[in-house]
């Protein structure tokens, strides 16, 4: 079965530099989530999108920005980034803003 | 707002034998979902069980079930016959009934198995 896909699985930027995390739900999935976690930390809630809308947002730096396309596929775009930005950026989707989540493996951003 | 909290930073248990992760929950809500994941060294996030709090019976899948407790605010995870391959870090979360809500996680129960 299809899965959620991230790219890259990896990515490296140096202080300051631009990163565009991408994230392609399971086929017909109208509902993106982006969740953010640091090194022993728990996944903290960034944004999400249903229908190609906004529909939430939790602690995103203003240096972030999200949108999702008439695909459904979503895009997470982070600016000026700062050593404390290095971590595992998870999206999931979920069909009709519905509780069944599914979970991508994940981009690990470093910034150095 | 909610918040979800696992009290046990790690635990740790022998192979075949059975342990109980703790985890509360704080939240004003009446219909809500739980959650307990498990997030390997691979660092994926995989579903272990769910559970919706307008269901009396508790959610069971294979070696995993949970004790809900919907008047205490409590949800724990237990492991029946544990495994090598249970070893990771467990995370409870929260998920209020709205569309497209967001999943509120605990700290996290890094669980070792061993032999």
């Amino acid at each position: 079965a299809a899965g959620v896909i991230q790219s890259p699985r990896h990515l490296i930027k140096e202080k300051r530099e631009t990163a565009t995390l991408k994230c392609y739900p399971i086929p017909r999935h109208d509902t993106v989530y982006w969740y953010q976690q640091g090194p022993g930390q728990d996944p903290q809630f960034l944004i999400s999108f249903y229908e190609k809308m906004q529909s939430d947002k939790g602690s995103i730096p203003d240096r972030f920005s999200a949108q999702q396309f008439s695909d459904y596929h979503s895009e997470l775009n982070m600016s000026s980034l700062e050593l404390g930005d290095s971590a595992l950026y998870f999206c999931a989707s979920s069909l009709n803003g519905g509780w069944g989540y599914t979970f991508g493996s994940g981009t690990r951003l470093t910034v150095v | 707002a909610q918040t979800v909290t696992q009290s046990q930073p790690e635990m740790s248990v022998q192979e075949a034998e059975t342990v109980t992760l703790s985890c509360t929950y704080d939240t004003s809500e009446s219909d809500y979902y739980l959650f307990w994941y498990k997030q390997p060294p691979s660092r994926q996030m995989i579903l272990v069980i769910r559970q919706e709090a307008y269901k009396q019976q508790n959610a069971t899948e294979n070696r995993f079930s949970v004790n809900f407790q919907k008047a205490a605010k409590s949800f724990s995870l237990k492991i029946s016959d544990s495994q090598l391959g249970d070893a990771a870090m467990y995370f409870c979360a929260y998920r209020s009934a709205g569309t497209a809500s967001k999943l509120t996680f605990g700290t996290g129960t890094r669980l070792q198995v061993t032999l």
